[in-house]
């Protein structure tokens, strides 16, 4: 069965860090592209970054650019988003996502892991 | 503000036909695809259409898309109760050089 599963969300401080996991199965990570989606509480989607097969190109939503980075480990069919210098506004449920098709395209998505900031 | 606009809500009766619109503009809508996701209450949201009016398998005929210049629309016919979701549409921006997506229409079956 395909699957991604997310882990590493919890409450941090405004200016912490924190960084999210999510672990693939049932395919194989390496010949696809990736990428993270979040969702604030009772808003919509919100596309947060792309990484290519092997890594070497990464694409990221303004707002996070400079304290977020989106990396992967092809043998350990895992993806990583790096989040620091957290503020409020970064406060949501993030999806691990398997890009189909175009860049705005998802077929397999995570369960999500929340992510509150908050002193 | 979302990128793309859509109707934050919608509604229809059992068996009716609802059409959620989606407007953009020629640096998203108008020079590429348009995808629809579908979310559950609760829920991680699911692929409903692709490349504007393609349907991965598995996704009942009652939901197709089109798009037009930089709008694009998701039709429900045979509405059911357990189409009540919210629904998103997405595409690429060449001038913000990112995915966008609509601020999404809540659907509701009366």
């Amino acid at each position: 069965e395909v699957q991604l599963v997310e882990s590493g969300g919890g409450l941090v401080q405004p200016g912490g860090s924190l960084r999210l996991s999510c672990a693939a199965s049932g395919f194989t990570l390496s010949t696809y592209w990736m990428k993270w989606v979040r969702q604030a509480p009772g808003k919509g989607l919100e596309w947060v970054a792309n990484v290519n097969q092997d890594g070497s190109e990464k694409y990221y939503v303004d707002s996070v650019k400079g304290r977020f980075t989106i990396s992967r480990d092809n043998a350990k069919n895992s993806l990583y988003l790096q989040m620091n210098s957290l503020r409020a506004e970064d406060t949501a449920v993030y999806y691990c996502a398997r890009r189909f098709g175009d860049p705005q395209g998802v077929d397999v998505w995570g369960q999500g892991t929340t992510v509150t900031v908050s002193s | 503000q979302s990128v793309l606009t859509q109707p934050p809500s919608a509604s229809g009766t059992p068996g009716q036909r609802v059409t959620i619109t989606c407007s953009g503009s020629s640096s998203n809508i108008g020079s590429t695809f348009v995808y629809w996701y579908q979310q559950l209450p609760g829920t991680a949201p699911k692929l409903l259409i692709y490349r504007n009016d393609q349907r991965p398998s598995g996704v009942p005929d009652r939901f197709s898309g089109s798009k037009s210049g930089t709008s694009a629309s998701l039709a429900i016919s045979g509405l059911r109760s357990e189409d009540e979701a919210d629904y998103y549409c997405a595409a690429w921006d060449d001038s913000l050089s990112g995915v966008v997506f609509g601020g999404g229409t809540k659907l509701t079956v009366l």
